[in-house]
């Protein structure tokens, strides 16, 4: 039983194309967040909803939108892709009570 | 602010050697800290918590305030403990859930 799933893993697009990186958490958390994991492994945070409210946006560009239609659910949705939104995208979920982070397997997105 | 830093983006030991990690963090107010791990293709997944200060897989960190580090140590490397290893701070309490972290410590681990 995966704790946190993401999709797809892999995605290649066309520069300006609009794709959107789905999650899903089975671990009962009320908060989710969303990563993005550059070339060089620099893990930087976008992202993060409690309960469906979106309580963390690190100055990430508008083209990128979260959604969260339950609490289980965090959605990214990119609009006009660039070739440096190239990146693998992590999402997590977190223990309230430990504070520790549940990793997704990562969704690779290539921009050519 | 919250930020954390690790200073060797390599490390490189032989297989029984004793290993360190270096992390060090800046926060005003009482830090909670972590080490992940990343093996190759694989996610992220925690190693340790200072609070819990437990051993993993011969890993220890300890917290040392005075220095606002937390430095990740295991007496003899094993080969596969090859990865990249990721120090991050949170703040304890007042509902704060950002998660920061360092830019990360590639270890290899030779035979």
């Amino acid at each position: 039983d995966t704790a946190v799933s993401q999709t797809p893993k892999y995605l290649v697009t066309q520069m300006g194309n609009d794709k959107s990186i789905k999650c899903e958490q089975n671990l009962g958390h009320d908060t989710m967040y969303w990563y993005k994991q550059d070339s060089k492994k620099f893990l930087k945070i976008m992202f993060s909803y409690n309960n469906k409210e979106l309580i963390i946006n690190e100055t990430v560009p508008n083209r990128f939108s979260p959604k969260s239609p339950d609490k289980a659910h965090l959605n990214l949705h990119i609009n006009s892709l660039e070739l440096g939104d190239s990146a693998v995208y992590f999402c997590a979920s977190r223990d309230r009570g430990t504070g520790e982070l549940f990793f997704g397997e990562g969704s690779r997105l290539t921009v050519l | 602010a919250q930020r954390v830093t690790q200073p060797e983006k390599l490390l490189s030991v032989f297989k029984g050697a004793p290993v360190e990690l270096k992390c060090n963090y800046s926060y005003s107010g009482s830090p909670e800290l972590f080490w992940y791990v990343q093996y190759s293709r694989q996610r992220l997944q925690l190693l340790l918590r200072h609070i819990s200060r437990e051993s993993i897989k011969g890993f220890t960190a300890d917290l040392n305030k005075g220095e606002t580090s937390f430095h990740l140590k295991k007496p003899f490397a094993q080969e596969e403990d090859s990865a990249m290893y990721y120090c991050a701070l949170s703040g304890r309490g007042g509902g704060s859930e950002k998660l920061v972290f360092g830019k990360g410590t590639k270890l290899t681990v030779n035979p």
